[in-house]
């Protein structure tokens, strides 16, 4: 079964560096997104991407995070100036649909901010 | 926005037994998921169900959109069933919106 996949597994960055996670969504699938878990809460949708442009946000997509597909297979999540409370699990999905589709969950970045 | 609340907030069950979890949504349905957030931190998608009742294994799911809420049955539970289950509900178009999810322990 296709999946999603992410790298790196764990990032450490140091506090005021940027940082790149990257994601290879499922081949045929049109919707990108990125969410974000802060350990022991729940996950919460940072951005939705489609057709090569930002279709939604949340509050916590401010500007220093973007999102990008610099080619056919590849989407990646840059955050300009890490802080501390950005240590978080990143997980980007992707789906055929919207509506009437399932999001397929990639396993994850852990990024820790020092 | 749409709210979704999952209970029990913690379950702890000896290997063998059965459980239900609950999922209560706000809104009316399009698209209802559920996940399964292993040790590692992986989040395993168990099953697509905006309406009806699904099985796969000893897991399935029953959602009752006109009522609101959605039932993840797992039945003779494994120590490897343990870790946090997620139901998941789009807002909009495409925002997924999480419950804060159910920790389940089995013990051996």
């Amino acid at each position: 079964e296709p999946e999603v996949t992410q790298t790196p597994s764990h990032q450490v960055t140091q506090m005021g560096q940027e940082v790149i996670l990257r994601c290879v969504p499922i081949s045929n699938h049109l919707y990108f997104y990125w969410y974000r878990q802060i350990l022991g809460q729940k996950v919460e949708f940072l951005v939705s991407f489609y057709n090569n442009e930002i279709s939604e946000k949340s509050e916590i997509f401010d500007d220093q995070f973007s999102v990008e597909r610099p080619d056919g297979s590849n989407f990646t999540l840059k955050i300009r100036s890490t802080k501390l409370e950005d240590s978080a699990m990143y997980f980007c999905a992707s789906s055929a649909g919207t509506l009437y589709q399932p999001q397929h969950f990639g396993d994850g970045t852990r990024l820790s901010i020092l | 926005g749409i709210q979704v609340e999952q209970s029990p907030p913690d379950l702890i069950l000896q290997e063998g037994a059965n459980s239900t979890l609950r999922c209560n949504f706000s809104d009316s349905v399009n698209n209802l998921q559920w996940f399964h957030q292993n040790p590692w931190g992986q989040l395993i998608n168990l099953f697509y169900i905006p309406s009806g009742t699904k099985q796969n294994g000893r897991l399935s799911a029953t959602t009752v959109a006109t009522e609101r809420y959605s039932l993840l049955y797992i039945s003779s539970s494994q120590t490897t069933d343990s870790g946090v289950y997620f139901c998941a509900l789009i807002q909009g178009a495409q925002k997924l919106v999480f419950g804060q999810g159910t920790r389940l322990t089995i013990n051996p």
